[in-house]
């Protein structure tokens, strides 16, 4: 199995920063990465697929890169609505999911 | 696109539950579903898929000879039938839109489970 790790756990920032979660994989996934937004007592959204693919309605401050084993979710310019946990998913092989970034006002 | 999850409830260590998830908004019949749960304060954790026809279906281990997936795609619906029930097995549960090669593209509201003596 795929496992995916997730870094930093919690990220602690303010409105306007510009922040970036790092997730990595046990082996190489190519580009089938996708990250998810969740805020409290919600259902997870899909932010981006493909590594950098951006889905519907997605604010253009969202981005992701990366291919192999290490990728990035940068936000731009932070929002307030922007403040939630952030999980990464592989797709290359099944499917496998970061234990998740928890992203906090600072 | 909506997802809408029923079903959940309170129930004791070996009970059962049945829960339920109605679509809308797309055509229903031609996408395979899933069902996931997340504990509180825990991550995403994957635990059925049913495929748009209805087979075949697949189960995470923690679930496999408890946790039956169906679906009636002339109701827009997706079932998870929940025997056995443990405590570890108490979570909020989403049903989710599969798309492509593992994608989960939209996820309902969710249903909470409690399993609880």
């Amino acid at each position: 199995d795929i496992q995916m790790t997730q870094s930093p756990s919690t990220l602690s920032a303010s409105v306007g920063d510009r922040v970036t979660i790092t997730c990595r994989a046990s082996q190489n996934i190519n580009t089938w990465l996708a990250w998810y937004q969740q805020k409290t007592g919600k259902a997870p959204t899909l932010l981006i697929y493909r590594t950098s693919s951006l889905e519907s309605g997605v604010p253009s401050r969202f981005s992701g890169s990366g291919s192999g084993t290490e990728f990035t979710l940068t936000i731009s310019s932070l929002q307030p609505e922007d403040f939630a946990t952030y999980y990464c998913q592989q797709y290359e092989s099944h499917s496998s999911f970061g234990q998740g970034t928890k992203l906090e006002m600072k | 696109v909506q997802l809408v999850a029923s079903g959940g409830g309170s129930v004791k260590p070996g009970g059962s539950l049945r829960l339920s998830c109605v679509a809308s908004g797309f055509t229903f019949r031609d996408y395979h579903m899933t069902w996931f749960r997340q504990a509180p304060g825990k991550g995403l954790e994957w635990i059925s898929h049913i495929n748009a026809g209805g087979r075949p279906q697949f189960y995470a281990e923690s679930v496999k000879g408890r946790f039956t997936i169906s679906r009636d795609n002339s109701k827009d619906s997706v079932f998870l039938q929940m025997d056995s029930l443990r405590l570890e097995d108490s979570a909020m549960y989403f049903c989710v839109r599969l798309v492509g090669r593992n994608l989960f593209d939209f996820w309902g509201q969710g249903t909470q489970v409690i399993v609880s003596s």
